[in-house]
């Protein structure tokens, strides 16, 4: 079984801080690593994907990939308010040609005004 | 583009009933993934169908089950439902899903609350 860590938080930063959420994957050959993001009562909205090694931005988010070190990460800079949600990693490997896709448990983030 | 409809949004049914979901992915995709969330256990994936083909399954038992249509419309259906089964149910549509960066976009979800 494929497994995707996240530790479930709550994470507290305050407002204007960097926050800096963490996931890590037990299968090398993962291929590709998604953010969502989840508000209380609604359903994952994708954020951003990564599936190179390095840093990929997209406006306030960046997100990490090790793959070495099986780690992937996402930073929100300047957070806000609105950034209070659960955020979700989902981790895509190939198994018999088909990709299938295993979801961490998702980190909680609190961001105090 | 309209997005992931899902239908119905609340249901409330009880121990031994059957129910049924509906799931309207984006146009133009043709994958269709259906998960379970539970405050406990997170998003359980389910199964996936492609061109009316189930091509993944999850760790469920057979009381679930799933089909989708040739306009790429799915369904999935719980037997003999238990007070366990009440969770968010969440699809899911990707353009093919083979792809590695092809990504999915979840629908609202069905709340399925079993009493």
């Amino acid at each position: 079984q494929k497994e995707v860590e996240q530790n479930s938080g709550p994470l507290s930063v305050p407002e204007g801080a960097i926050a800096s959420l963490n996931c890590t994957y037990s299968d090398r050959g993962s291929q590709s690593f998604f953010w969502y993001r989840q508000y209380s009562g609604k359903s994952p909205e994708l954020i951003m994907f990564i599936y190179s090694n390095g840093d990929k931005e997209d406006g306030r988010f960046t997100a990490q990939l090790n793959k070495a070190s099986q780690y992937v990460s996402l930073l929100i800079r300047d957070s806000q308010p609105s950034d209070s949600a659960t955020y979700l990693c989902a981790v895509k490997w190939n198994s018999g040609g088909y990709q299938k896709v295993t979801f961490g448990t998702g980190t909680k983030l609190q961001v105090i005004p | 583009k309209a997005g992931v409809t899902q239908t119905p949004r609340y249901l409330i049914k009880t121990r031994g009933q059957q129910v049924t979901l509906s799931c309207s992915p984006i146009s133009g995709h043709r994958s269709v993934s259906w998960y379970q969330q539970t405050p406990g256990q997170g998003l359980q994936f389910l199964f996936e169908y492609f061109s009316e083909t189930q091509r993944n399954k999850g760790n469920f038992p057979g009381r679930f089950s799933g089909r989708q249509f040739s306009n790429s419309r799915s369904e999935m259906n719980v037997s003999t439902l238990e007070l366990g089964d009440s969770a968010l149910y969440l699809c899911a549509s990707s353009l093919v899903s083979s792809g590695t960066t092809d990504t999915q976009y979840f629908g609202p979800g069905t709340r399925l609350t079993v009493l």
